[in-house]
């Protein structure tokens, strides 16, 4: 069955840098495009990024645009998501997502939690 | 960038009523439009597709409707388990923005 496990949070100090891994398994990642979404706690579901399932594009939320960046490695079948220049409100659990066609969410790893803090 | 609404933020219904949460982006997104359902504690699942489309697997007392800027989700009869937070979402385009989200609990 489709598994995102989802690895790399805790606490990191303001304007520091963290690199979040997704480990997919149970389906043919190189197929899909990914998505990574955040959750504040307490508080509504935030769209970060996409990639494509080849890689060649990549979108952000204007909030992370410039700070964070999205990336694959099909032969690893892991997403990343490098997160520069951390602020507090980037606190939240970060979920990675896999579509399904049209760019849906269909499947959702567990989250791992990032903590933005000094 | 388009933003997208919901209402009510939050109701409270008995078990068997109906109930409807309204979407609504600023700009037209045809179609493009999920719905996902969020147990407390757990993660998102996708209840609805290309606004009317019902997911694997979803009952079939959940169903969607709209296109262009309005769209609702309707549960034909509320059951104990449907608590939850409800979200919409733009696929149209990136950003990919959810909606604030609709909480429904049991009277």
């Amino acid at each position: 069955q489709v598994q995102l496990v989802e690895s790399g949070g805790g606490v990191v100090q303001p304007g520091r840098s963290l690199r979040l891994s997704c480990a997919a398994s149970g389906f043919s990642f190189s197929h899909y495009a990914m998505h990574w979404v955040r959750q504040a706690p307490g508080k509504g579901l935030e769209w970060v990024a996409l990639i494509s399932y080849d890689g060649s594009y990549q979108y952000y939320a204007d909030s992370v645009k410039g700070r964070f960046s999205i990336s694959r490695d099909d032969s690893k079948n892991t997403l990343y998501l490098q997160m520069n220049s951390l602020r507090p409100e980037d606190t939240a659990v970060y979920f990675c997502a896999r579509e399904r066609t049209g760019y849906y969410i269909e499947c959702w790893g567990q989250g791992t939690l990032v903590t933005v803090s000094s | 960038d388009i933003q997208m609404t919901q209402s009510p933020s939050s109701l409270s219904a008995s078990v068997g009523d109906s109930v409807t949460i309204t979407c609504r982006a600023s700009q037209g997104i045809s179609n493009s439009l999920a719905w996902y359902q969020q147990k407390p504690g757990k993660v998102p699942n996708l209840l609805i597709y290309a606004a009317s489309t019902l997911q694997s697997g979803v009952p079939s007392r959940f169903s969607g409707s709209g296109s262009g800027t309005d769209f609702t989700l309707t549960i034909s009869s509320l059951q104990p388990e449907d608590v939850a937070t409800y979200y919409c979402q733009k696929c149209n385009s990136a950003p990919f923005t959810f909606g604030p989200g609709t909480k429904v609990d049991i009277k």
